[in-house]
């Protein structure tokens, strides 16, 4: 059964500062690999999604890498602003369609 | 990008009452609907999937007969919890791909979610 961990669980920095939130998965056999972002008590919004023959995916001052062989990604969130607190969920497709998600890394960007 | 509605946003019920959660693609048609279930500080945990038309497939550990979904239409799911209890609280989101756009961009598009609590 797919597993997909996130490390940290939490995250507070600065503005201005760079950062890498990390995601690893048990089964590499996947289709493809998603990060998405959620505010509190709301829905996801879908930020990059990378599938299995890719390396990496790049939106603005987001960037998520994938190594489908060691089970991992990583997100790349350069020049942090407030606006970008919230719970950053990493999630794989496998199979089937429904996807298997991370419990999240719930970022503060302090002002 | 595509919509994807959910009615209600919050609902709060007595134990023992049925509920029921509408989803529905606004502006796409949805072959596929995806229910999932997301305990605080949890990951969502993915319940079932519905293709248009047909019943739906549950996943291990979730009771049919406790969540019925019925995806009678292109555009809309619904997810009815029976006979509710506190331990159904939970927040509930749906997720809608066309599978025939889906071979392209392989995106699925997700609502706002239900905030379910079981008094």
């Amino acid at each position: 059964k797919q597993e997909v961990t996130q490390i940290p669980a939490a995250l507070s920095v600065p503005e201005g500062e760079n950062l890498v939130l990390n995601c690893s998965f048990t089964d590499s056999a996947i289709y493809n690999l998603q990060w998405f972002r959620q505010d509190p008590g709301k829905g996801l919004t879908s930020l990059l999604l990378i599938q299995s023959s890719q390396r990496e995916q790049t939106s603005g001052r987001l960037n998520a890498s994938l190594d489908k062989s060691s089970g991992r990604s990583t997100l790349y969130i350069a020049a942090s602003q407030p606006g970008d607190s919230a719970t950053y969920l990493c999630a794989v497709r496998g199979g089937a369609d429904g996807l298997t998600f991370g419990k999240g890394t719930h970022l503060i960007i302090q002002p | 990008g595509a919509v994807v509605s959910q009615h209600p946003s919050r609902v709060i019920c007595k134990s023992g009452t049925s509920v029921k959660i509408e989803c529905r693609s606004l502006d796409f048609q949805a072959t596929t609907m995806f229910w999932y279930r997301q305990f605080p500080k949890q990951s969502l945990m993915l319940m079932a999937t519905s293709n248009e038309g047909s019943k739906a497939t549950y996943e291990q550990g979730v009771e049919k007969d406790k969540f019925l979904i019925n995806h009678a239409s292109l555009t809309l799911s619904t997810l009815t919890v029976t006979s509710a209890h506190p331990e159904d609280s939970s927040f509930y989101i749906c997720s809608a791909l066309n599978r025939e756009q889906s071979i392209r961009t392989d995106t699925q598009y997700f609502g706002p979610g239900t905030r379910l609590t079981v008094l």
